[in-house]
C-alpha cells in the first residue's frame, strides 16, 4: 500500500531555510496533488501548499513569499522549502496526498517536529 | 479565505453515548467538508469527505451531513478509541482551512 514519510532536520536556526522531503512508497503520483500541512504545539492544523503531479503548485498566501514545493518523480518524493524561519514556524510538517474532485487529505505522513531555534 | 468555526471546542462524553460536532463556514462551502480524527502524537486521519461520504475502514457509527454552511458529525454508541481530537476541513477553495477542532474526552 501507499505510504509516506517526512524528513528533514528537526532543528533549523532562525532566518535559515527549513528543508523537508516526503517519500512515497508503493504508489504513484498520477492524478494527485501532493501536500504539505503543519501544526504548531497545542494548535489547529494549517494548510501550506501542493504541487499537482504536473508540476504546478498552489500555496496559502501568509506563507506564498517564503515557499516552494517541488516533485521529483524520479527519486519518488516531494519537498518543502520555506525561508526565513522563526520561532513561529515550530511545528509538527506532515505531507499528505490529496485527491483530485474533491481534495480529499486522504493519506498522511507520520508527521516530523521541526523546531526553530538557535 | 473561508473561516472554519467548529464547536463545541471539548466535550466529555461516556462509553456509549452519542455525540454531535458542528462545524459552519463563513461561506458556502457545496459539500467540500471533510471531518479527521487525530490521536495524540499522531497524524490525521480522514473520516468522512463529502460531507457525509464514510471513508472505507471507519465504522458506521460515525455519519455526517449537512451542506451549504452548516455541518455536522455524530459519533454513535461512543467506543473508547473514539476520544480523540476531531477537525472539520473545507476544501471548496485554497487556502484549505480547517475548524480549531474538538477535543472528545472520556467522562
Amino acid at each position: 500500500q501507499v505510504q509516506l514519510q517526512e524528513s528533514g532536520p528537526r532543528l533549523v536556526r532562525p532566518s535559515e531555510t527549513l528543508s523537508l522531503t516526503c517519500t512515497v512508497s508503493g504508489g504513484s503520483f498520477s492524478h494527485y496533488y501532493w501536500s504539505w500541512i503543519r501544526q504548531a504545539p497545542g494548535k489547529t492544523l494549517e494548510w501550506i501548499g501542493y504541487i499537482y503531479y504536473t508540476g504546478s503548485t498552489v500555496y496559502t498566501p501568509s506563507l506564498k513569499s517564503r515557499v516552494a514545493i517541488s516533485l521529483d518523480m524520479s527519486k519518488s518524493h516531494f519537498s518543502l522549502q520555506l525561508a526565513s524561519v522563526t520561532a513561529a514556524d515550530t511545528a509538527v510538517y506532515y505531507c499528505a496526498r490529496v485527491s483530485d474532485g474533491w481534495s480529499n487529505f486522504d493519506l498522511w505522513g507520520q508527521g516530523i517536529l521541526v523546531t526553530v531555534s538557535s | 479565505d473561508i473561516q472554519m468555526t467548529q464547536s463545541p471546542s471539548s466535550l466529555s462524553a461516556s462509553v456509549g453515548d452519542t455525540v454531535t460536532i458542528t462545524c459552519r463556514a463563513s461561506q458556502s462551502i457545496s459539500m467540500y467538508l471533510s471531518w479527521f480524527q487525530q490521536k495524540v502524537g499522531k497524524s490525521p486521519k480522514l473520516l468522512i469527505s463529502a460531507s457525509s461520504s464514510l471513508r472505507n475502514g471507519v465504522p458506521a457509527r460515525f455519519s455526517g451531513g449537512g451542506s451549504g454552511t452548516e455541518y455536522v458529525l455524530t459519533i454513535s454508541s461512543l467506543q473508547p478509541e473514539d476520544f480523540a481530537t476531531y477537525y472539520c476541513q473545507q476544501t471548496a477553495s485554497t487556502p484549505y482551512t480547517f475548524g480549531q477542532g474538538t477535543k472528545l474526552e472520556i467522562k
